[in-house]
């Protein structure tokens, strides 16, 4: 268990307003990613970071900010929410070296905006 | 990226094995296979990965062809609680990013 949480799990929130998640990881992992999940479609990714302060953009990052402060805390924001990012968010990390490296996903948070 | 094709459903009856297909006709010499399954309202969750020889866990094996544009996860006993959606993805050196399709969503007959 790489002892991921994330927070808040549910969220519902309206047009226009920021909204931050957070992901929070206990065994000091390198890599934290974000994904979005729609209904009937796999995960796509937002953004991704490779340690403090350094962040990149995925597939879909359009709307969407991240901070990493700290190693432990990997936050998404949404400057301004629109219905379209209705989705539910994936925090993960990776675990284990080289060729062996997988990823461990979090719970999840699902976000509605009306 | 080199893409996987994954047949969008499946059935099984509990307790028999099940074979999951992915193909994978423009994988790179340097990709692995990996599998992960999502279970009903969770994250994903790692099952197996390969290069080029059939992989076995606790989990699950994974049978990969001998010119590596299929492979088959094989779940040897399936059990109510196996039944998920299942994506196949190729990863290029470190799983430092995935690109996940839609998968095979199982179903597990009692």
């Amino acid at each position: 268990d790489a002892g991921i949480t994330q927070s808040p799990r549910h969220k519902v929130t309206e047009t226009g307003t920021p909204v931050t998640l957070r992901c929070h990881q206990t065994e000091n992992h390198r890599y934290m990613y974000w994904y979005r999940q729609d209904p009937g479609h796999g995960l796509r990714l937002i953004h991704y970071s490779y340690g403090v302060k350094d962040t990149d953009k995925g597939e879909v990052s359009d709307g969407y900010s991240v901070s990493r402060s700290k190693t432990e805390d990997f936050l998404l924001t949404l400057e301004s929410a629109t219905s379209s990012q209705t989705s539910v968010y994936f925090c993960a990390i990776n675990q284990g070296a080289g060729n062996q490296e997988t990823q461990y996903f979090g719970p999840g948070t699902r976000l509605l905006v009306l | 990226d080199a893409k996987t094709t994954q047949p969008n459903s499946m059935e099984s009856n509990e307790e028999e094995p099940v074979h999951l297909p992915c193909n994978h006709s423009t994988i790179s010499g340097t990709d692995y296979i990996h599998w992960y399954r999502q279970l009903p309202s969770q994250g994903p969750e790692y099952v197996i990965h390969g290069l080029t020889s059939n992989v076995n866990n606790r989990m699950a094996s994974l049978a990969i062809a001998e010119d590596r544009k299929s492979s088959t996860l094989i779940l040897h006993r399936a059990t109510l609680r196996d039944a998920a959606v299942y994506y196949c993805i190729l990863v290029s050196g470190s799983a430092r990013q995935l690109t996940f399709g839609s998968g095979t969503q199982l179903t597990v007959l009692p």
